[in-house]
């Protein structure tokens, strides 16, 4: 079985560009989760989708980071503009059927904003 | 957010058992308890979860007390690739669903 697909694996940009992410969860799971993983810190959940709609995006900063998941498989996270503080693994994940299935995650995406 | 106390960080010696406690005091009774661990430049990979019974799999052994305040994840035979991060999460319901909420995990270096 395939895994979660993520790319690409790193990025480096300047501050006040834009980047995006892309996911592609395991095949027929219907849950699909982004996290944020800075140096030294455990992941935590940015958004949380179910099919191609959001679940909970509380924690997601929606003046500078976007996601969305159209056909209710592939995802896509965006920064735009970047910050200093951007600069994390972005971690995506999914699970079948809903959250309180086990997640399995991908290798993520290392981004750095000089 | 998260609802567990974990160590900093453990050694263990290759080929022997590894045992990685985690307290979860304020744990709920419907609330599951969750181990993943990260490999260096790898994303959180799953280990094993558990309610109330201990629970075994191919990767571990999972201890739960019984007034399942604390637990313990077993790495039968240590080897030097099971050198990682191990998280210990309280699976909790917020927003609609399940969620795992990660602490800062246990830095477990197997040595030689």
């Amino acid at each position: 079985e395939a895994g979660v697909a993520q790319s690409p694996r790193y990025k480096i940009i300047e501050k006040r560009q834009s980047v995006a992410f892309w996911c592609n969860p395991i095949s027929g799971h219907a849950t699909l989760y982004w996290y944020q993983q800075i140096l030294g810190q455990g992941p935590k959940l940015l958004i949380q989708f179910q099919n191609n709609g959001v679940v909970d995006d509380s924690q997601l900063p929606k003046d500078r980071f976007s996601a969305e998941r159209l056909k209710g498989v592939d995802s896509t996270l965006k920064i735009q503009p970047a910050k200093l503080e951007d600069s994390a693994v972005y971690l995506c994940a999914s699970s079948f059927p809903t959250g309180g299935d086990t997640q399995y995650f991908g290798p993520g995406t290392r981004l750095t904003v000089l | 957010d998260a609802k567990t106390t974990q160590p900093t960080s453990m050694d263990c010696a290759e080929g022997r058992a590894a045992n990685l406690p985690c307290n979860h005091s304020t744990i709920s009774g419907n609330e599951y308890v969750y181990w993943y661990r990260q490999i260096h430049s790898q994303g959180p990979q799953y280990i094993i979860h558990g309610l109330k019974n201990n629970e075994t799999n191919e990767m571990a052994s999972l201890i739960i007390t019984e007034d399942r305040k604390s637990s313990t994840l077993i790495l039968p035979h240590a080897t030097l690739r099971d050198t990682a991060v191990y998280y210990c999460i309280v699976r909790v319901y917020s927003s609609n669903d399940y969620k795992l909420s990660f602490g800062a995990g246990t830095t477990v270096t197997v040595r030689a």
